[in-house]
């Protein structure tokens, strides 16, 4: 157990709709992150948050978006959602301070778009 | 921008063998970590090795430990005594050094290992 928590664990909806993925990261870890794994595209990142605040953006669409709540607990929004976005969704957490950049990751949302 | 080869889609190996994963990256930064996942089949990434660019010796854990070449930008993990549990998608991922940059990963493609009993 990374004791990072994801949830929910499956999730299956049709297209076009929207949706949430909650993710609490590591007791003191400040830093969340989160990846697509999808078949075609492998691991990607998609956005971090260090502290409440974004730090990066990587490969995010612009109908997905993210925050981090002042208790450091994180979601994911997808909206208009298409099949192509069906996969498997990790959230990572980190201490993210310099020298602690390992990242320990949540067991996944799995999103099946119909 | 920086890449991750892993030019093994697929490895086998016998139990109790030792067996060698190769990975390889490119960037022009000269402080960054480099780190092997392991994902099984439940799919959870579990964090196996870590190495520090900044550090020459290779990194060890129990029955895992890397081959780190800075200059030749290789980093291979090499796994000793090869148990049924090593049954598992391995993924390369590396991570810039940059202070005050993102610790963002930037995975390879997987190496699927088989372990034969």
């Amino acid at each position: 157990d990374s004791g990072v928590t994801q949830t929910p664990k499956h999730l299956i909806t049709a297209t076009g709709q929207r949706v949430t993925l909650r993710c609490s990261p590591r007791s003191g870890d400040l830093s969340v992150y989160w990846y697509q794994q999808s078949l075609d595209q492998g691991l990607q990142f998609l956005i971090q948050y260090y502290n409440g605040e974004e730090r990066a953006k990587g490969n995010i669409l612009e109908r997905f978006s993210a925050q981090q709540f002042p208790d450091l607990h994180s979601e994911l929004n997808l909206s208009s959602l298409e099949l192509g976005d069906s996969a498997l969704y990790f959230c990572a957490s980190s201490l993210g301070r310099e020298g602690n950049y390992e990242q320990y990751f949540g067991p996944g949302t799995r999103l099946t778009v119909t | 921008a920086q890449t991750v080869t892993q030019s093994q889609p697929e490895m086998s190996v016998q139990e109790a063998e030792t067996v060698t994963l190769s990975c390889t990256y490119d960037t022009s930064e000269s402080d960054y970590y480099l780190f092997w996942y392991k994902q099984p089949p439940s799919r959870q990434m579990i964090l196996v090795i870590r190495q520090e660019a900044y550090k020459q010796q290779n990194a060890t854990e129990n029955r895992f430990s890397v081959n780190f070449q800075k200059a030749a930008k290789s980093f291979s993990l090499k796994i000793s005594d090869s148990q049924l549990g090593d049954a598992a998608m391995y993924f390369c991922a590396y991570s810039s050094g940059l202070q005050g940059g993102s610790e963002k990963l930037v995975f390879g493609k997987g190496t699927k290992l088989t372990v034969n009993p």
